[in-house]
């Protein structure tokens, strides 16, 4: 059974950068034709896709954040990371983790499991 | 406003049937993509329900279904019980947005 966990700062003050890792536990990050994902959610709001990274290293971003966006993975410590730069108050979010499944085809996928979630404040 | 539209709320008695929609459009769920459906119990993770618009993960009850219809998925939930009170919310990807995965703002359901 995967289990993801999530870590980091929750808190980041505004124009700096909100770092993340993502553990995996119970499978091998690299062992199945899944990727790994970053997902968000705002406040009263609906959760919004950041990325998705393979265990070669091969990324792809959500098309609105991907200036900011970078996404890691080390599969000797079975973890994946997300760096956001230059954050805003608009950048405050609970922040998931995710294995995402079906395929390539992105028309035919869906994220299981997730992680528990971390909230990041940003604040001065 | 959410790619995917879902109403805020619903509810239902022990035993009752209930559905949510997800309501999309013709570069989503239109187009004929996936959709698939997350419960989100109080402090918890996200858990996949439904994929592929209308499969189970196994260890899913058979009371959770899931269908399509044009631009609108349905997520159906018979014999309503206390543990069901959750937030549901849909999932699919977007041709009109690089193909990114878009969500629903999530239903509330509340087992009276």
């Amino acid at each position: 059974q995967v289990h993801l966990q999530e870590s980091g700062p929750g808190l980041v003050e505004p124009s700096q950068t909100l770092s993340l890792t993502c553990a995996v536990s119970g499978g091998s990050i690299g062992s199945s034709n899944a990727y790994w994902s970053w997902i968000r959610q705002p406040a009263g709001k609906e959760p919004e896709w950041i990325g998705r990274i393979y265990p070669s290293g091969s990324a792809t971003y959500n098309p609105s954040l991907k200036n900011r966006v970078t996404m890691s993975v080390d599969t000797s410590k079975n973890q994946f990371s997300l760096r956001l730069t230059s954050v805003t108050a608009a950048d405050t979010a609970v922040y998931y983790c995710a294995r995402g499944q079906g395929g390539g085809n992105p028309r035919k996928n869906w994220f299981d499991p997730w992680g528990q979630g971390t909230l990041v404040t940003v604040s001065s | 406003q959410s790619v995917l539209a879902q109403p805020p709320s619903v509810s239902g008695a022990p035993g009752q049937r209930v559905t949510i929609s997800c309501m999309g459009t013709s570069s989503n769920i239109g187009a004929g993509y996936d959709v698939n459906w997350y419960q989100r119990l109080p402090g918890a993770a996200p858990k996949l329900l439904i994929f592929g618009d209308t499969n189970r993960p196994s260890g899913v009850p058979d009371r959770f279904s899931g269908s399509k219809s044009g631009t609108t998925a349905f997520l159906a939930i018979t014999g309503l019980q206390p543990e069901d009170e959750a937030e549901y919310f849909c999932q699919s990807c977007d041709s009109a947005l690089s193909d990114s995965w878009v969500f629903g703002g999530g239903t509330k359901l509340t087992v009276l």
